[in-house]
């Protein structure tokens, strides 16, 4: 069974701060997309990574993949309360079948 | 270019009642999939729909069915509801003509057991 285990699972930080967002596995995936959900709806995707070793930048966010496709990072700099939300990273083990594994999700927090 | 629509957006039922979820993909996209979200459990994935047919399917009882139109527009099925079916059910929609995999995603459908 393929897992993806994401960290922290909560994170409560103030404005201004940096934050990173882990998402780990054993398993070897073709892509891994990150995304950004709100309370009552549905989860809108912010990025997808395919290369090993791939870095992308979405103004303050920073999506990183590891050289082996087997975890990813997503870090914040200068945090602001409209990032607030659940971050969930989501991997395609074979890049083709429409199945995503997800993480638990991170749910973040930023106060004013 | 119109994102997923879902239908209803909130459901409420009682349980060994059956219910109906309605998805509409993004107008090109031919592969519709279905996740339930829980707290507990997070986002699982239920099953993929392609070209109108069951292309993966998740671990989830047979009580869960679905189908894909010729317009690509998918339905599930969820017949005698468990308190325990209480869920967002998310359903997603790809092109597939890349040589990876993104999903987008629809606002959902509440649906309480009662």
């Amino acid at each position: 069974t393929q897992l993806l285990e994401q960290s922290p699972q909560f994170l409560s930080i103030q404005e201004g701060e940096n934050l990173t967002v882990y998402c780990n596995s054993s398993s070897v995936f073709s892509s891994l997309q990150w995304y950004r959900q709100e309370p009552g709806e549905g989860p809108v995707l912010l990025v997808t990574v395919v290369t090993g070793g791939e870095v992308k930048k979405l103004k303050r966010l920073t999506f990183q993949f590891g050289d082996a496709r087997k975890d990813s990072s997503l870090h914040i700099t200068a945090a602001q309360p409209g990032d607030t939300g659940l971050y969930l990273c989501a991997g395609d083990s074979s890049g083709n079948t429409g199945k995503l594994i997800f993480g638990q999700g991170t749910t973040l927090q930023v106060k004013p | 270019k119109a994102g997923v629509t879902q239908t209803p957006r909130y459901l409420i039922k009682t349980r060994g009642q059956q219910v109906t979820l309605s998805c509409s993909p993004i107008s090109g996209h031919r592969s519709v999939s279905w996740y339930q979200q829980t707290p507990g459990q997070g986002l699982q994935f239920l099953f993929e729909y392609f070209s109108e047919t069951q292309r993966n399917k998740g671990n989830f009882p047979g009580r869960f069915s679905g189908r894909q139109f010729s317009n690509s527009r998918s339905e599930m099925n969820v017949s005698t509801l468990e308190l325990g079916d209480s869920a967002l059910y998310l359903c997603a929609s790809s092109y597939m003509g890349s040589s990876y995999n993104e999903q987008f995603f629809g606002p959902g459908t509440r649906l309480t057991v009662l």
